[in-house]
């Protein structure tokens, strides 16, 4: 079946500084790859998609690469604010599963002044 | 208005008892979802509906039931609360491609 694996947490960051999340997945078909974000007390919210090999999705600053060869949809982002500590997940659709989606287990961000 | 609105936001409930959240959407969406978020485990499928008449069981839809009232209206059910369904518990509903939009959570405890 489908599966997503992120990176383990939490991850503790200062300000301005490069932030990876790491994640890869396992899936039969050719999925549509998401990142969603959890502000606390908050539901989930996409933050950036990809559906196909090669595509890039960015937003706010975040930037993933859809990649094939490896399994790969690593979360990236050059210079992190306070305002990005969240819980960040990774999930896949794939068509053969009708639109639903598997998520990886989540990564906690805190950045600090 | 929030696109997937939740209700309540939070219950405490004894063990035993029957409780049900509720959830509406604005979005015109056929899918729904019902999900539970415990720490570390990210997020887990109960249920999903694909249409109003069309119900499908999640991973761990043991304990849980549902019921698609309308096509902006799905509940989530516990027959018989158990203290191990203390959890955050998340509606969601999608398009075909799977991007999906989420309420903002009931925090479930049973005691």
């Amino acid at each position: 079946g489908d599966s997503v694996t992120q990176m383990e947490g939490p991850v503790t960051l200062s300000e301005e500084a490069f932030l990876t999340i790491n994640c890869t997945y396992t899936a039969t078909g050719y999925p549509s790859l998401f990142w969603y974000v959890q502000y606390p007390g908050e539901g989930l919210q996409l933050l950036l998609k990809a559906t196909k090999a090669d595509d890039k999705g960015s937003n706010k600053g975040f930037e993933a690469t859809y990649r094939k060869e490896t399994t790969s949809f690593h979360l990236e982002k050059g210079s992190v604010q306070v305002s990005d500590s969240a819980v960040y997940f990774c999930a896949l659709s794939d068509l053969g599963s009708y639109g639903k989606l598997t998520f990886g287990q989540g990564t906690i961000l805190t950045v600090h002044p | 208005d929030a696109d997937v609105t939740q209700t309540p936001r939070n219950r405490i409930t004894k063990t035993g008892k029957r409780i049900m959240l509720e959830c509406s959407q604005t979005k015109g969406h056929d899918r729904m979802y019902w999900y539970r978020q415990d720490p570390g485990l990210g997020l887990q499928l109960i249920y999903y509906s694909f249409d109003v008449k069309d119900i499908n069981k999640g991973e761990i839809s043991d304990g849980y039931s549902v019921s698609r009232q309308a096509q902006a209206k799905f509940s989530l059910s516990l027959e018989s609360a158990i203290p191990n369904q203390t959890a955050l518990y998340f509606c969601a509903t999608s398009d075909t491609m799977g991007e999906a939009f989420f309420g903002q959570g009931t925090r479930l405890t049973v005691v």
